[in-house]
Formats: structure tokens, sequence, C-alpha cells
């Protein structure tokens, strides 16, 4: 399958936790990777975790991966105005080829 | 060191028309990659060069899309003639390794609308 879901919006108040959901279907996914989308701007990596590992920490983010569920989530603690963006999960697989495979974006709004 | 740049960053032609948006990736980075995301979707492969050489281009839509890298430095992606549903956001990013790790960088891309 090619499929990698995200729900298309997410509203939180400053200073709550976030919690940006992504589920993708192909087994052979190698890494997955976290993109943030500012208005105006490309796409800026935020982190990724390579498919083996099922939890990576970097300062504010936190990403679990759930690899028998095929289920990736992104919470970004005590989240600010700034964090305000589109957020895309994305995958390589083992094909050989480097490309990307992304979601449809999820769109957090934080409320002040 | 300056990222990756693309041109126009808003392109409105009507159907038929031809466009040709440009795309200057990080000096030194062999790989550049050509993305497209249609109407709010994801965002979806089109081609990836090593240098001057299509190394995959299996995601370009129809022969209406030809992309060139003349050099191994920029890249084009002309449409030729366009269609209604070419209207999206087309994004180049450009690596310096080829490897699973793989961070790309992305260009701010190109919003073309076809009328």
């Amino acid at each position: 399958g090619e499929d990698v879901e995200q729900s298309l919006f997410l509203s939180v108040r400053e200073g709550d936790s976030s919690v940006i959901n992504c589920t993708y279907t192909d087994s052979s996914s190698t890494y997955l990777y976290w993109y943030k989308q500012e208005p105006g701007a490309g796409l800026q990596l935020l982190t990724y975790i390579f498919s083996n590992m099922d939890m990576k920490q970097d300062q504010r983010l936190t990403v679990l991966l759930n690899k028998k569920d095929k289920h990736l989530s992104l919470r970004i603690a005590d989240t600010q105005t700034g964090d305000s963006a589109i957020y895309f999960c994305a995958e390589t697989r083992q094909t050989g080829a480097n490309n990307l495979f992304f979601g449809t974006g999820t769109r957090l709004t934080v409320i002040p | 060191e300056a990222g990756v740049t693309q041109f126009p960053s808003h392109s409105v032609i009507e159907k038929g028309q031809t466009v040709t948006l440009r795309c200057d990736p990080i000096s030194g980075h062999d790989n550049l990659y050509w993305y497209r995301r249609v109407m709010g979707k994801e965002i979806k492969f089109l081609l990836h060069f090593v240098k001057e050489s299509k190394q995959d281009e299996s995601g370009m839509p129809n022969n209406r899309f030809l992309a060139e890298r003349t050099g191994g430095t920029y890249s084009t992606l002309k449409v030729q003639p366009a269609e209604l549903e070419d209207s999206g956001v087309y994004f180049c990013a450009s690596s310096q390794g080829v490897s699973l790790k793989n961070e790309q960088y992305f260009g701010p891309g190109t919003r073309l609308t076809v009328t």
C-alpha cells in the first residue's frame, strides 16, 4: 500500500501538549520523519526516527513509533503560538529509492 | 549558506499554456528532488536527479511534464500544455548524499494555478 494518513486539523491551547498522529501502510518503512511547514516557507525537518526504534526525544518533541500498528506520533510539549504550522509525516522505504512518501499534513493551530 | 530556492513563488496561467518552474539546490548537493502537493492532499514525489541524470522519474504524472538538470546544477520543470489538474504547490528539495537517513532540504515551493 502507499497511504500515509493524518488527520487534517488540530487545535490546542498555548501551554498544552499537542499530539499529532500518523498511520502508514507499508511494512518496508525504514526512516520516518516529521516535517514542519510554516506559512510561505518550505518544509523544515523537525526530527526523524529509524524504524527499529520506538521512541525518540528531542527537547520539547517526542516521537513514538508503534511498528506493529504502523502508527507514528509527534508530541509537542508546552505548545507555543510559534508552533502553529502544518506538520507532515513522511517515510522512506526499502525500495532502493530515496524519495519520501508523505501524509496529507496536519494543520496545528495554537490558541493563545 | 543559501537554502534551496525556487522561482517563481506563484504562477497563474491559462489552460493550454506552458509554464517553467526553476529550482536552485544547495550548492554541492548532487541530489535534487521534485514533489507536488495538489489541492491540500499529500505531497507526492515526482522525480529524483543525481547530478544531471534522472535517477527515478516514476512519479511524473504524464508526458506533459519535462524535467531537466543540465550541468547538474539548477533544475527546471516544464508543464506543456498545462491542465486544470496541474494546479498545486511544486516543491524542490536537495540532499548531499544518497542514504536512507536522507535529510532533504526543501525550497518554499512554487504555487501554480491553472485557470
